[in-house]
């Protein structure tokens, strides 16, 4: 595609409840990011997916948080069991580091509130 | 930790003014990159600079990078109303490779 798409660009759900949000990267790029940002904040570091590597889920606040990336396209972040602490922008970006010192490219964020 | 680390948190000036933001970071890097977010939606890649650069610029903008003191300043001269946003500086994580850490980001408000 011509640039990072992320769905759904907003999602509200009940406390407790589980949610997927979906990033399809720019085609070919091997590597992609999850950020958090809450309201105000810096971005939070989530997990980062490499090619064929293992991912860095470092970043991942708890158990609840989990994501996969199939191949080199899409990935989806999934939270489990949401508390009102994950109310945030989750930002998803990709990049091509087979190319030295590469930008990222980042999608318009889903928003998501817990109630 | 947060590799870099953005001042100053918020800034305003009035439109034609020039903004300065600093960004520090912690280890050796390759390189550098500033970003700007608009509206707490998707952020925009502003400009990269590589560590045996000690200037660059784009535009409006002006980038330096002092790997001595582990700081890049970016400058935007002429400002504008529509600069207002808020401006992050990026490093790679491993220095050269790995996800990007981001500072807390500098907003700046431009006042016509």
């Amino acid at each position: 595609g011509a640039g990072v798409s992320q769905s759904p660009s907003n999602k509200v759900t009940e406390k407790g409840k589980d949610v997927e949000l979906r990033c399809d990267p720019i085609s070919g790029h091997t590597a992609l990011y999850w950020y958090r940002q809450r309201l105000g904040q810096g971005l939070e570091f989530l997990i980062y997916f490499q090619g064929n590597s293992a991912p860095d889920k470092s970043g991942l606040p708890s158990d609840r948080f989990s994501a996969e990336r199939t191949g080199e396209s899409v990935s989806t972040l999934t939270i489990q069991r949401t508390q009102q602490e994950d109310s945030a922008v989750y930002l998803c970006a990709s990049s091509s580091p087979r190319q030295a010192n590469t930008e990222a490219f980042f999608g318009q964020g889903t928003r998501l509130t817990v109630v | 930790s947060q590799q870099g680390e953005e001042d100053p948190q918020a800034l305003s000036i009035q439109e034609g003014e020039n903004a300065t933001m600093n960004c520090s970071y912690k280890t050796s890097i390759n390189n550098l990159q500033w970003y700007r977010q608009n509206s707490g939606r998707g952020l925009v890649h502003l400009i990269l600079i590589r560590s045996n650069e000690r200037e660059k610029h784009s535009g409006r903008l002006r980038v330096t990078l002092d790997t001595s003191k582990k700081s890049s300043s970016l400058l935007i001269t002429a400002s504008r109303a529509a600069d207002t946003a808020s401006y992050f500086c990026a490093t790679p994580r491993g220095g050269s490779q790995g996800n990007l850490i981001f500072g807390k980001g500098t907003k700046l408000s431009v006042k016509p």
